[in-house]
């Protein structure tokens, strides 16, 4: 069975490019979180979805952070204007809902740098 | 506040030498806590979820031990494969947010 499937694996960009971030999850998982992960801060949650909606977004660092999922299958996390700052690793994951503790498993990440 | 956190920060073993993690939190009604591995390079990987204090889960050279506000991840006679970033998560009642450590950085040598 397929994980979750992020893409790009590796992102280049320049300041004040917007950057888009993809991630399928895994098929039937009803939540969907996005991750960013640092040295010096870990991983910090940014988003999650249940069943498509926005359910908390105050992880999101400011307005040029937006993330979206269109559909079960899909979702996107976009920084416009990107800067230096935002330069890290991204990780999606997903995990199936309901009854206690609900193990969420990880995507490989989209590293993105920006100059 | 919800809060992680992991001790130490790195830990260097030889082969064989038998060592223990720490994971102190504090949560409003615990839901869950997660054991990752995380390899350089990689997403982070799950290991075990334990629920309630008195659990324990076992997988190979690992143990995990839960307590009512802490948790230990015990490596029996490590290998060097078990080098890598271990992270703990909590997941408080009423919510799914994960909340992460910072993870401990261990490295076994040959």
């Amino acid at each position: 069975d397929a994980g979750v499937i992020q893409s790009p694996r590796h992102e280049v960009t320049e300041m004040g490019q917007e950057v888009t971030l993809r991630c399928k999850p895994i098929s039937g998982h009803d939540y969907l979180f996005w991750y960013r992960q640092t040295m010096m801060r870990g991983l910090e949650l940014l988003i999650y979805f249940n069943n498509n909606v926005p359910i908390d977004d105050s992880g999101m660092p400011e307005d040029r952070f937006s993330a979206k999922m269109p559909n079960a299958s899909f979702s996107t996390l976009k920084i416009q204007p990107s800067e230096p700052r935002d330069s890290a690793v991204y990780f999606c994951a997903s995990s199936l809902g309901g009854g206690t503790g609900n193990t969420i498993y990880f995507g490989e990440g989209s590293w993105l740098t920006v100059v | 506040e919800d809060q992680v956190t992991q001790s130490p920060e790195a830990l260097r073993l030889q082969e064989g030498e038998s060592s223990s993690l720490n994971c102190s939190y504090t949560v409003s009604g615990l839901r869950g806590l997660f054991w990752y591995r995380q390899d350089p390079g990689k997403g982070p990987e799950f290991l075990f979820t334990l629920y309630s204090a008195g659990e324990e889960k076992e997988k190979e050279r690992l143990k995990a031990t839960l307590t009512k506000k802490e948790s230990f991840l015990h490596i029996t006679a490590p290998k060097p494969e078990d080098s890598a970033t271990y992270l703990c998560a909590v997941q408080a009642k009423g919510t799914y947010k994960y909340i992460f450590g910072t993870g401990t950085r261990l490295k076994v040598l040959a």
